[in-house]
């Protein structure tokens, strides 16, 4: 199988304070990894993409200060929302690829169980 | 940007029903992809199309890539109350990126 896990799968701060969410592959190694944020009732909007030892990619308007994304090794990378406000409660899930393309056109993303962030 | 245009929005269903939905886009795509997301869960791979007019089946779902790389559809054959969800669509874009349709949620009456 291919088993990506998130942790911790539900966490409430204070306005002000920092989180960090972890996401694993549990049983490959991902060479990328994706971070997608989820409001209520909408799509997933992809907000980064990661490559384990190099810096990840922001899609326009997401703010890499805030957002800080570590991809230190092949099986797990971190998103931390620094100073979160209420207004970045959201679902946030990871995605993780295995393989380096899709010449084969066998690899695709496998997501996480998402972590569902609430700011007070 | 990459646009995909998904509908329904929802639909209303008896249980046996088939179901069908399709994605669009004015862009031209290598991969289309379905997930199937349950209420406070990550998307889960329903299906995975890599070739221009590929169908493929997994059990009663069966998607096929549109010979214009534009478009995809999944139909869900003789529905169960289980299939109740939401429905997204993904094409992939360059680096390995996804766009998502905006979703079809299905609700299933037994």
């Amino acid at each position: 199988g291919a088993v990506v896990s998130q942790h911790p799968s539900r966490v409430i701060c204070k306005s002000g304070t920092s989180v960090k969410i972890e996401c694993r592959s549990l049983d490959f190694q991902a060479t990328t990894m994706f971070w997608y944020r989820q409001f209520p009732k909408q799509s997933l909007m992809l907000m980064a993409t990661s490559n384990e030892g190099s810096k990840a990619t922001y899609e326009q308007g997401v703010e890499k200060d805030k957002f800080l994304i570590n991809h230190a090794s092949l099986t797990l990378s971190t998103l931390t929302v620094t100073s979160a406000h209420p207004e970045d409660s959201s679902f946030y899930i990871c995605s993780a690829r295995r393989g380096w393309g899709n010449l084969l056109g066998t690899d695709t993303q496998y997501f996480g169980p998402g972590t569902r962030l609430t700011v007070l | 940007g990459q646009q995909l245009n998904q509908s329904p929005q929802s639909m209303f269903i008896q249980e046996g029903e088939d179901v069908s939905m399709n994605c669009t886009s004015s862009s031209i795509f290598n991969t289309w992809l379905w997930y199937k997301q349950d209420p406070g869960e990550g998307p889960v791979l329903l299906i995975a199309l890599y070739k221009a007019g590929e169908l493929t089946s997994n059990g009663r779902l069966t998607a096929q890539f549109g010979i214009t790389r534009k478009d995809s559809f999944l139909n869900i054959s003789a529905s169960i109350p289980s299939d109740v969800g939401i429905y997204f669509c993904a094409a992939e874009t360059s680096g390995s990126r996804l766009t998502f349709g905006e979703g079809t949620q299905l609700t299933v009456n037994p």
